[in-house]
């Protein structure tokens, strides 16, 4: 099965600086990569995903890379904020309704 | 749009006892709905996939028996946790897919925290 690694664990950047949270994958066969914020106790919500036929998608201050070839897949967040403090998921599935395989997460801290 | 509702929120209960979890679409059909489970500062792991009118599919390691999963309409699934113990306290998560297809995005709802005491 899907098998998807996530790095680093915990990330502190200063606020306006830039975060990048790093996914590799297993399954060539993958083809949807969503990532999720989610805040204490609360639901994943999905910030953005990107398809394999697309290398990069931004979207704001968030954009994601993908390379398929190397099997990983980052998020950069731009111009951090407060705000962005939460835990970040990135996931890997083959077509987006089906199931999700999710990394490990990184708690993501922007200090004032 | 696309939103799951999913209920109770949270749950306290004595072991031994079994509790039922809902997950509603509440503005779409789900023909697919997905159970994860998430224990603290740790990832969402999938439990089963359940797809209306058919019995769910349950990932290696899951207790069919122990973790009963029923979706009898397009816009509920139910998740019953049989005869419940201090292991099994966790926050559950259910996400729906609507019926257009594979290729549509999962919509999670806010989930269950279950405190077997």
């Amino acid at each position: 099965g899907e098998n998807v690694e996530q790095h680093p664990s915990t990330l502190s950047v200063q606020e306006g600086d830039s975060a990048v949270i790093k996914c590799t994958y297993s399954d060539s066969a993958s083809n949807y990569f969503p990532w999720y914020k989610q805040e204490l106790g609360k639901r994943p919500q999905l910030i953005i995903d990107i398809r394999s036929d697309v290398g990069e998608k931004k979207d704001q201050r968030i954009a994601v890379t993908l390379n398929k070839t190397a099997k990983h897949f980052s998020l950069h967040i731009t111009e951090t904020q407060p705000e962005d403090s939460a835990v970040y998921f990135c996931a890997a599935s083959r077509g987006g309704g089906n199931k999700l395989t999710f990394g490990t997460g990184t708690q993501l801290k922007v200090e004032l | 749009g696309a939103v799951v509702s999913q209920h109770p929120s949270r749950v306290i209960c004595k072991s031994g006892t079994s509790v039922k979890i809902e997950c509603r679409s509440l503005d779409f059909q789900a023909t697919t709905m997905f159970w994860y489970r998430q224990f603290p500062k740790q990832s969402l792991m999938l439990m089963a996939t359940s797809n209306e009118g058919s019995k769910a599919t349950y990932e290696q390691g899951v207790e069919k028996d122990k973790f009963l999963i029923n979706h009898a309409s397009l816009t509920l699934s139910t998740l019953t946790v049989t005869s419940a113990h201090p292991e099994d306290s966790s926050f559950y998560i259910c996400s729906a897919r609507g019926a257009l297809g594979s290729d549509q995005p999962q919509h999670f709802g806010d989930g269950t925290r279950l405190s077997i005491l």
